[in-house]
């Protein structure tokens, strides 16, 4: 089983739309937990970390769920510029990269 | 700026030449790691350094070697690159291991013939 898996999507999605996936993790010691974004095999960028209690940054909402060990990004109001892949990483001492959800919004 | 660099950026070479790709980062950074990216695999440690002359292998360290001579170089070497190695890889820092935000480079494309 893999550290980390990812619905690898695409997820495709209207402008405005709201969009939600998952992200599952094997090692329930993991520590932290982040959502980094991709564009177009470009170097991934953090997007926002995930803490316990779920939280928000503007239109992109994380949660965490320990008991059923999964991670989640909502994005709401989707732009064409979230068009990217999604990237959920774990930490357990180390990093473990999911292989990515890609998401395109179109006009 | 604050920046990770890598260089080169595309590469295209022959099974059995030795091969460099330098990474440098200007921030100070502790901790520093090389990752390699193939489709539906996800991004793969392969080497990382906690500090200098600190280093340790990650998940996939086969034919590759490194060093950590200064804080701030950290190069990816294969001394006997095979078409199996042709990959996306990135170099990566952060302040040190752990919770910290990695930053990357912007990438290097190999293709191994």
């Amino acid at each position: 089983r893999k550290e980390v898996e990812q619905d690898p999507g695409p997820f495709n999605v209207p402008e405005g739309a709201t969009v939600a996936f998952n992200c599952t993790y094997s090692n329930s010691a993991s520590q932290s937990f982040f959502w980094y974004r991709q564009d177009c095999r470009k170097e991934p960028k953090l997007l926002m970390s995930v803490y316990s209690s779920g939280n928000e940054d503007g239109r992109f909402t994380a949660q965490l769920n320990r008991a059923s060990q999964y991670i989640s990004l909502l994005i709401r109001d989707s732009k064409l510029s979230d068009s990217a892949t999604y990237l959920c990483v774990v930490n357990d001492y180390k990093l473990s990269f999911g292989a990515g959800t890609t998401v395109t919004v179109r006009a | 700026e604050a920046q990770v660099t890598q260089n080169p950026r595309y590469l295209i070479t022959v099974t059995g030449k030795k091969l460099t790709v330098t990474c440098s980062q200007n921030m100070n950074h502790e901790y520093m790691s090389w990752y390699r990216q193939d489709p539906g695999l996800g991004l793969r440690q392969i080497y990382y350094s906690m500090n200098v002359e600190v280093t340790d292998k990650g998940d996939v360290p086969e034919g590759y070697k490194v060093s950590r001579k200064e804080k701030r170089n950290f190069p990816l070497i294969l001394e006997s690159p095979s078409p199996n190695q042709t990959s996306l890889y990135f170099c990566a820092s952060s302040l040190s291991a752990g919770i910290e935000t990695q930053y990357f480079g912007p990438g290097t494309r190999l293709l191994v013939l």
